[in-house]
């Protein structure tokens, strides 16, 4: 099983603020991890897929990358409305995998 | 517009079943691979099971056994079979469309609570 790893658990980040936070997976799956955020009493939502291309309808300021290993997810001048968990999710092999998720709170 | 619309969640005693059942629409649901992801209260996402074309199904280690799922394409409908449940199966169990051609969760439902309690 690839158990994918994600840094921190919890960040407080005031708004126009960049963020960056991470997500590290137990062994190579090339491309082929997925963000979703999810806001509280929410299902979660697509942002970002294959580690860095973007979704339709999905605000420009977010951005993703990597390869292998080691991922990132960058929140280019932070809104309040971007408050929410923000998953990983590797589609490289079975059992389908999902990070522990980041929390993001709006000073 | 894709739509999944999951039903069949409620307070059940353990070792008590109960089906799943989630309501597909705006795509040509045989064509896709579907799952069901669940997420216990306050904590991240677990992945369960996934249905694809050619009755091909996978499971969580920790559900082997004791949740079946499957689907009628006649129907556009998605279903969970969960047996012998246990505590920690009390979850939002999430109906999932995965991309067609990598697998990944392109279209989540809203979810439906399942709690296991005496």
């Amino acid at each position: 099983e690839i158990v994918l790893t994600q840094s921190p658990d919890f960040q407080s980040v005031t708004p126009k603020e960049k963020v960056t936070f991470t997500c590290r997976a137990s062994q190579s799956i090339g491309t082929s991890l997925h963000w979703y955020q999810q806001k509280p009493d929410q299902s979660p939502k697509l942002l970002i897929k294959f580690a860095s291309q973007s979704i339709s309808g999905v605000p420009s300021r977010f951005s993703g990358s990597g390869s292998g290993t080691d991922f990132t997810l960058t929140i280019n001048s932070l809104e309040a409305e971007d408050a929410a968990t923000y998953y990983c999710h590797q589609s490289s092999s079975l059992p389908l995998t999902f990070g522990g998720g980041t929390k993001v709170e709006i000073k | 517009e894709v739509q999944l619309v999951e039903s069949g969640g409620g307070l059940i005693q353990p070792g008590g079943s109960l089906r799943l059942s989630c309501a597909a629409s705006g795509f040509t649901f045989s064509s896709y691979a579907m799952s069901w992801v669940r997420q216990s209260p306050g904590k991240g996402l677990e992945w369960v099971s996934l249905s694809a074309s050619g009755n091909i199904t996978y499971y969580a280690d920790s559900v082997k056994g004791r949740l079946t799922i499957s689907r009628d394409n006649s129907k556009n409908t998605l279903y969970l079979q969960m047996n012998s449940l246990r505590a920690e199966d009390t979850a939002v169990y999430y109906c999932a469309r995965l991309d067609i051609s990598s697998w990944y969760v392109d279209y989540w439902g809203q979810g439906t609570l399942v709690t296991v309690s005496s």
